[in-house]
């Protein structure tokens, strides 16, 4: 069965440095996302991604964050600049279809620990 | 405004017993998908169970089950005959109208005992 697989499950980091968190969607996917869970608090929304380019972010999706589709395959989410409250549990995941009734299929998550 | 509200933060049970786990939900829209994912120890997000709002019959997923509620905004998971295995926080989220995102409630942990 298809899956959605990301790279590296767990990545540290210092405070300042710049971060790629990588995501392969599955593949006759067409939307594609990126959440957030910090420890021991709910699953929050970064943003959506459809065309290449960005459909939709939350207020989290600031000038650190950026997407990237740089081929046909990979997803990518680059925080630019890490802060200590950084550290969470990425989640990518890929839709085939936007709309209320189509399920999300998400990705195992990267740990991000930001020192 | 879309929310997922999920007032149980945490629950035990007795194993072999069923569990009900509840969600209700506000939205305008009248297209909507509720799902409820488990998220283990281990950190991923499994998924369990869709309904989408134009369901007229409530979804099943072999031990588990959705009671799906619409005027009551209801959309409790049911998971019957509990295993030790279902120890794990479960998160009720619904994906409305055109929007694209998935909304998350709180989530409620669930621990099974032998």
């Amino acid at each position: 069965e298809p899956e959605v697989t990301q790279t590296p499950s767990h990545q540290v980091t210092q405070m300042g440095q710049e971060v790629i968190l990588r995501c392969v969607p599955i593949s006759n996917h067409l939307y594609f996302y990126w959440y957030r869970q910090i420890l021991g608090q709910k699953v929050e929304f970064l943003v959506s991604f459809y065309n290449n380019e960005i459909s939709e972010k939350s207020e989290i999706f600031d000038d650190q964050f950026s997407v990237e589709r740089p081929d046909g395959s990979n997803f990518t989410l680059k925080i630019r600049s890490t802060k200590l409250e950084d550290s969470a549990m990425y989640f990518c995941a890929s839709s085939p279809l936007a709309g209320g009734e189509n399920e999300q299929f998400f990705g195992p998550g990267t740990r991000l620990t930001v020192l | 405004a879309q929310k997922i509200t999920q007032t149980q933060p945490g629950m035990f049970v007795q194993e072999k017993e069923a569990v009900t786990l509840d969600c209700t939900y506000d939205t305008s829209d009248q297209s909507y998908g509720l799902f409820w994912y488990k998220q283990p120890s281990s950190g991923e997000m499994i998924f369990l169970i869709y309904q989408g709002s134009y369901d007229e019959q409530n979804a099943t997923e072999g031990r588990y089950s959705l009671n799906f509620q619409k005027a009551r905004k209801s959309a409790n998971l049911v998971i019957s005959a509990s295993q030790l295995g279902d120890s794990a926080m479960y998160f009720c989220a619904m994906r409305a109208g055109r929007a694209s995102k998935i909304i998350f409630g709180s989530g409620t942990r669930l621990s099974i005992r032998p």
